[in-house]
């Protein structure tokens, strides 16, 4: 069965510093993984996926994630934060299995920005 | 904006009682999912629905209950509530039910009394 693990629950940091939110999955079958961002009070919005092809890949805000197979993770960076990318960040697989897509998601990391 | 929206954006209930959540997906997406955020147990997918149809069932009460209707808008029926059906609801829409991205509505949180 597919679960996705997010190892912090919680990382702060402060402005223009790098930051690293780590995401390790586990599934016995190709995966398609996702990073959604939840500002407060908001829905979610999608930051990047990886489908296929390319492992960095790029997304909004100056985002990117590095999908690693061999160690099964997929880590989101940002080479230097703002404060408004204060938010939860939550990645995700994919399930898709006989034409139905359901995504499974991590439990969420909280990324606070301090200036 | 994602193009999908939810009505209401808050609800406050007592248990017992019955409530109806309205997704509309964004314009020519066929797929309906529905998800749950609530403290102890996350995002949970809830229930899919491909173009009027059940497509596939998660973490769903048998007391929830969704459907599809030809214009494509979905609902989401949550009865006998309880204190712990407390949370936020999301709706998100894709293009067929296959690989493509979810995109995700602003979310119904519900708050049970």
């Amino acid at each position: 069965a597919q679960s996705v693990t997010q190892l912090d629950s919680q990382v702060p940091v402060f402005e223009e510093a790098p930051v690293e939110l780590r995401c390790n999955y586990s599934s016995s079958v190709s995966v398609y993984l996702f990073w959604y961002v939840q500002y407060p009070n908001q829905g979610l919005q999608l930051l990047l996926k990886y489908l296929s092809g390319s492992t960095l890949v790029k997304g909004i805000n100056g985002f990117e994630a590095e999908f690693n197979k061999s160690q099964t993770s997929f880590h989101l960076r940002k080479p230097s934060v703002h404060i408004s990318d204060t938010a939860e960040y939550f990645c995700a697989v994919t399930l898709f299995s006989g034409g139905y897509n359901k995504l499974i998601f991590g439990a969420g990391t909280r990324l606070a920005v301090h200036p | 904006d994602s193009g999908v929206t939810q009505t209401p954006k808050h609800l406050i209930t007592a248990t017992g009682q019955r409530v109806t959540l309205r997704c509309s997906p964004r314009s020519g997406d066929l797929s309906v999912y529905w998800y749950q955020q609530s403290l102890d147990q996350g995002l949970q997918f809830l229930i899919q629905y491909y173009n009027g149809e059940e497509r596939a069932k998660g973490n769903i009460l048998e007391r929830f209950s969704a459907q599809q209707f030809p214009d494509l808008h979905s609902e989401l029926n949550l009865s006998s509530l309880e204190l712990g059906d407390s949370a936020l609801y999301f709706c998100a829409s894709s293009v067929a039910g296959g690989r493509e991205t979810q995109y995700f509505g602003p979310g119904t949180r519900l708050l049970v009394l």
